[in-house]
């Protein structure tokens, strides 16, 4: 079946710019997950949404980072007026309920912050 | 607060060798772990999980890993590895009722042939 997937892959941006990137998680996965992994370092939890609630955000690095899931599947995260410090692979991860099991990651988008 | 260390940055063997990989983490409760692994340009596995029971889990492609609690480690073991196993291990500890992983920093595999 199909995996997280993940648009664009790659993104160049202009400092200032702001973008969007999107997450399809596998059908049926309640829970969906977005990490930030800078180069050399593992992946740093960014946000977390169960369905359409977003329960926790506790990792987004400033209020220039914001996320979405509005009708509880397809997650976007947007980012306004980039800066350098934000490039970085995004990572998506769903997860088929909020119990304890695996995330299931999609190949990221890859951030350059020019 | 909760942490995950993998020490060993970048780690060379030869092919056929036997290889393991080290993981210690810091967690107030019962530690949910898993090993991941990720090849360039894609998302990351999951080797293996450990939740409760038997301290020695098997996971895919002959990975194994054995949970300590005396050392807070979860590495992970291979008894012989192939020039396929080249890529990027990391060690990850589920947190918050599982609403969060924390991650380590990676350990880079290169295989000699």
């Amino acid at each position: 079946g199909a995996g997280v997937s993940q648009s664009p892959r790659y993104k160049v941006a202009k400092r200032g710019q702001d973008v969007a990137l999107r997450c399809d998680p596998i059908s049926g996965h309640v829970s969906l997950f977005w990490y930030q992994q800078a180069l050399g370092q593992g992946p740093e939890f960014l946000t977390y949404f169960q369905n359409e609630a977003q329960l926790d955000k506790s990792g987004l690095p400033s209020d220039r980072f914001f996320a979405e899931r509005p009708e509880g599947s397809v997650s976007t995260l947007k980012i306004q007026r980039t800066q350098q410090e934000d490039s970085a692979v995004y990572l998506c991860a769903s997860s088929p309920d909020r119990g304890y099991n695996e995330q299931f990651f999609g190949p990221g988008t890859r951030l350059t912050v020019l | 607060a909760q942490s995950v260390t993998q020490p060993d940055i970048h780690i060379t063997v030869s092919e056929g060798a036997s290889l393991e990989l080290r993981c210690n983490y810091s967690y107030g409760a019962t530690p949910y772990l898993f090993w991941y692994v990720q090849s360039p340009g894609q998302g990351l596995q999951l080797l293996l999980k450990y939740f409760s029971g038997d301290t020695l889990v098997q996971g895919i492609k002959g990975f194994e890993a054995e949970f300590k609690r005396s050392q807070s480690s979860f590495n992970l073991r291979k008894p012989s590895v192939h020039w396929s196993d080249a890529a990027e291990y990391f060690c990850a500890v589920g947190a918050d009722n599982f609403n969060k992983f924390y991650f380590g920093s990676g350990t880079k595999l290169n295989v000699k042939p």
